[in-house]
């Protein structure tokens, strides 16, 4: 199985660019999380799909953030414009339709500079 | 909304017993996950228990659930350098998953 597959691995970039985080969930899993990671706030969820359609939004921090998921196989997490404060571990995860556990992405390693 | 919480550090000397904890807020959890997130890496599920047992043991693991207390905690016999990692306790009773900030695992020879 080919896991959740999220690039880029890791991105530098400047503070005013956009960033954009792709997500390709395990095929066949109809919930998608984006979550981010920092040392300070630990894993926090951002944004939840449930059959390509967003439920819940409520983590995403300001208007910058943006997600889409076009169709089940693939989301994109986007920054714009970036700011240093966003530089954090971003992961998606997937989960089943019948299953209770999340399996996650290697994760997008983003410094803003 | 559903709170779960955990110690952020825990140092153990290796080949002792690493015992972490977790509490939670939710009790129509039917599972409860303790997740393990090696240095670089993502989340993997690591074990779980079905809400209504009290102790699971697997391997080197043990799982013992107070669902009174809504208390978890994982133990890890004979730890070893290749179990420092971030562990993170996880219910399951809302449909969207809540996971405990996690606690580092320290593991020092």
């Amino acid at each position: 199985d080919a896991g959740v597959i999220q690039s880029p691995r890791h991105e530098v970039t400047e503070m005013g660019q956009e960033v954009t985080l792709r997500c390709k969930p395990i095929s066949g899993h109809n919930s998608l999380f984006w979550y981010r990671q920092t040392m300070m706030r630990g894993l926090e969820l951002l944004i939840y799909f449930n059959n390509n359609v967003p439920i819940d939004d409520s983590g995403m921090p300001e208007d910058r953030f943006s997600a889409k998921m076009p169709n089940a196989s693939f989301s994109t997490l986007k920054i714009q414009p970036s700011e240093p404060r966003d530089s954090a571990v971003y992961f998606c995860a997937s989960r089943g339709v019948s299953g209770n556990t999340i399996y996650f992405g290697e994760g997008s390693w983003l410094t803003v500079v | 909304g559903e709170d779960v919480e955990q110690s952020l550090f825990l140092s153990v000397r290796e080949g002792d017993s690493s015992v972490i904890n977790c509490t939670y807020t939710d009790s129509s959890s039917t599972y409860l996950y303790w997740y393990k997130q090696e240095p670089g890496a993502g989340l993997q599920l690591l074990t779980y228990i079905f809400s209504n047992m009290d102790m699971k043991q697997d391997q080197r693991l043990t799982v013992l659930l107070n669902k009174k207390d809504k208390h978890l905690s994982l133990r890890i016999a004979d730890t070893q350098t290749g179990d420092s990692a971030i562990y993170f306790c996880k219910t399951g009773g809302s449909y969207i998953p809540t996971f405990g900030r996690g606690t580092s695992l320290i593991v020092h020879p």
